[in-house]
């Protein structure tokens, strides 16, 4: 069956350098992939997509990075600042109804 | 102007009790999904709707019911609720029900079963 695996359950950085996420999927080949951002108590936001066919995306200092050939998606943040400390999900369609599956996610916590 | 909006934020409750959460959507969108995020943190679909017909049906108790009035809102009714139901649940759209389509979250019900 499908799996998604993101790195770690937390990311500790200094502020200033960059952060980098992982998510690994297995037995799935999909059209997109999708970043979120969830802090606590609040339900998870948008960040970037990225399709397929697509190497990278950037959004300011969101840089996203997908590799069909190791079923790996990279996140990075560049210039990492405390108010990007929260949880950052990845995730991948299954089937054809925009149903997401998600990964567990990683904490990253940016210190000043 | 919220966009995903849920109701209540908060609900603990007794077991074997009925409950709903309410859902509403302003961004005129024609999907809309409940999902459940457990103590570990996963995110799991549990139901979607397209213009108030369901089109996603995951593998979850029939002691859950979604319905959609309409389609700007989508509940969640709980009958006999049991302690493994405590979650957050959130309550999300999409303007289209396929394709690459950003989903919005609304700000989750937690939900405690006593």
């Amino acid at each position: 069956s499908q799996k998604i695996e993101q790195n770690s359950e937390a990311l500790n950085i200094q502020e200033g350098k960059t952060a980098t996420l992982t998510c690994n999927y297995t037995n799935y080949s999909p059209a997109y992939l999708q970043w979120y951002r969830q802090d606590p108590g609040r339900g998870p936001v948008f960040l970037l997509l990225i399709r397929e066919n697509e190497k990278e995306k950037r959004k300011e200092r969101l840089k996203v990075t997908f590799d069909t050939t190791l079923k790996q998606s990279l996140f990075h943040i560049t210039a990492s600042q405390p108010a990007d400390s929260a949880t950052y999900l990845c995730a991948l369609p299954l089937g054809g109804y925009n149903k997401l599956i998600f990964g567990a996610g990683t904490r990253l916590a940016v210190h000043p | 102007d919220t966009a995903v909006s849920q109701t209540p934020k908060y609900l603990v409750t007794q077991m074997g009790n009925d409950k709903s959460i309410k859902c509403e959507q302003n961004l005129g969108h024609d999907t809309m999904y409940w999902y459940k995020q457990d103590s570990k943190k996963f995110l799991k679909i549990m139901f979607s709707y397209n213009n108030k017909e369901l089109i996603i049906n995951e593998t979850v108790p029939n002691r859950f019911s979604p319905k959609s009035p309409d389609k700007a809102h989508l509940n969640l009714h709980i009958n006999s609720l049991e302690l493994g139901d405590s979650a957050v649940y959130f309550c999300a759209s999409s303007q289209a029900e396929t394709g690459a389509d950003t989903q919005y979250f609304g700000p989750g019900t937690r939900l405690t079963v006593l």
